[in-house]
């Protein structure tokens, strides 16, 4: 099946630090990714859509400025948080419509801890 | 009215029974449905997908769709201990391709 890669898996910081988190797929392209973040015994919720080569769109109550969304190629898209906070305390995950059949396949997450 | 519901559970069944996941949505429009299964700690897994009315059979899994009522449902028959986990049921309103998801079934299959 379709992989989707991401990276790191986990991550702690300091308040105040940025951290970029990775995705890419490895065995189609994607035009099209998309960010989640999940807090504990939640669901998913979509942050933003990452677009190649143009502006991702955010979700209502997501921050731009905060977390910053790169789709520079057709196989990699990276979520900055910049200036996190404990109250960004999240997991993170990326997903990708596989190309043809549209079926969306997940990163494998990113527990961010902000200290 | 959310847009995707389930309930939370826990549902509790016993090994080798049926366990019967539902999920109800509001937007008529929704074209795709899906089932992931996400265990915790772990980024979800794509169990079923559906788009027509009626049943669909995947091993152990069947999915169910009834657009009139707006409901989709799974079951895993012969239920086993590794299938413990949350049910995510995800919805895609007609012409894009994001999705959104309730808010999961947490099920427990006992020995």
């Amino acid at each position: 099946g379709a992989v989707v890669s991401q990276h790191p898996s986990w991550v702690i910081c300091k308040s105040g630090t940025s951290v970029k988190i990775e995705c890419r797929s490895l065995d189609f392209q994607a035009t099209t990714m998309f960010w989640y973040r999940q807090f504990p015994k939640q669901s998913l919720m979509l942050m933003a859509t990452s677009n190649e080569g143009s502006k991702a769109t955010y979700e209502q109550g997501v921050e731009k400025d905060k977390f910053l969304i790169n789709h520079a190629s057709l196989t990699l898209s990276t979520l900055t948080v910049t200036s996190a906070h404990p109250e960004d305390s999240s997991f993170y995950i990326c997903s990708a419509p596989r190309t043809g059949d549209e079926k969306l396949f997940f990163g494998s997450g990113t527990q961010l801890s902000v200290l | 009215q959310k847009e995707v519901e389930q309930n939370s559970g826990p549902l509790s069944v016993p090994e080798g029974a049926i366990a019967s996941l539902n999920c109800t949505y509001s937007d008529r429009g929704s074209q795709s449905f899906f089932w992931y299964r996400q265990y915790s700690g772990k980024s979800p897994e794509l169990i079923m997908f559906i788009y027509s009315n009626g049943d669909k059979e995947d091993g152990r899994f069947t999915a169910q769709l009834n657009k009139a009522s707006q409901y989709v449902s799974l079951l895993i028959r012969d239920s086993q201990p590794s299938d413990s986990a949350t049910y995510l049921c995800a919805v895609i309103a007609g012409g894009g391709n994001k999705l959104t998801f309730g808010t999961g079934t947490q099920l427990k299959v006992e020995l």
